[in-house]
């Protein structure tokens, strides 16, 4: 039972290189997020995705897009990366959006030169 | 107590002591709370959660207790293991949720 899975663990890309960051949960969950955490700050809200076939906005969304390909995969790309997106992205998945994140993968480090 | 500052708070105890870890919350009109583990290089792990209607709540080794007057949130790990050293957050919730930055438990055996 792998739970949730992101790919790649680690990336460095130049500043206004293109990425995409893959994530897929098994557990058949409605609900999906992509946060970023940073050093000295709680986990931000990147975008969320409450079922198949809908996303939001979260808290720090600008330089972001998602996909939600299908139920199990929810991506997230970034056009034109740039420094101030150098972190650790974590995804999550959860029942359903009340039931806030319950299963996080394992991040993806991104480093942006 | 938990930090905004680069430097976690850190907590170091005995294997077999209990662990007492504090979180301050600052919106009093939040109804939902969170506390997580977070090990070096894996993801958050959900530990327990509890309503803002009840004051204590009790999983297996852990206990979080809610004091709402000081908007005061605890987590008591009884008998602390070494595989328990990670960083623990709390969050709370109101319309959204919100992480704390967390505070480091060293366990020695």
């Amino acid at each position: 039972n792998a739970g949730v899975t992101q790919t790649p663990k680690f990336q460095v890309l130049k500043t206004g290189q293109s990425m995409t960051l893959q994530c897929a949960q098994d557990m058949n969950h409605n609900s999906m997020y992509w946060y970023r955490q940073d050093p000295g700050m709680g986990l931000r809200l990147i975008y969320y995705s409450a079922s198949e076939g809908t996303t939001d906005k979260g808290e720090v969304p600008n330089g972001y897009n998602v996909s939600r390909l299908n139920k199990r995969e929810f991506s997230l790309r970034l056009e034109s990366a740039a420094p101030s997106q150098t972190s650790v992205y974590f995804c999550a998945s959860s029942e359903s959006h009340s039931h806030q994140p319950q299963h996080f993968g394992d991040g993806t480090r991104l480093s942006i030169l | 107590g938990e930090s905004v500052g680069l430097h976690l708070p850190t907590l170091s105890v005995q294997e077999g002591d209990n662990s007492i870890i504090n979180c301050a919350y600052s919106n009093s009109a939040s109804d939902y709370f969170i506390w997580y583990k977070q090990e070096s290089g894996k993801g958050p792990q959900f530990i327990i959660d509890i309503r803002s209607n009840m004051d204590k709540r009790q999983g297996q080794r852990v206990t979080v207790l809610l004091n709402k007057t000081v908007k005061h949130l605890s987590l008591q790990i009884a008998a602390t293991q070494p595989g328990d050293s990670a960083v623990y957050f709390c969050a709370e919730n109101f319309q959204k949720l919100v992480f704390g930055t967390g505070t480091r438990l060293l366990v020695s055996p």
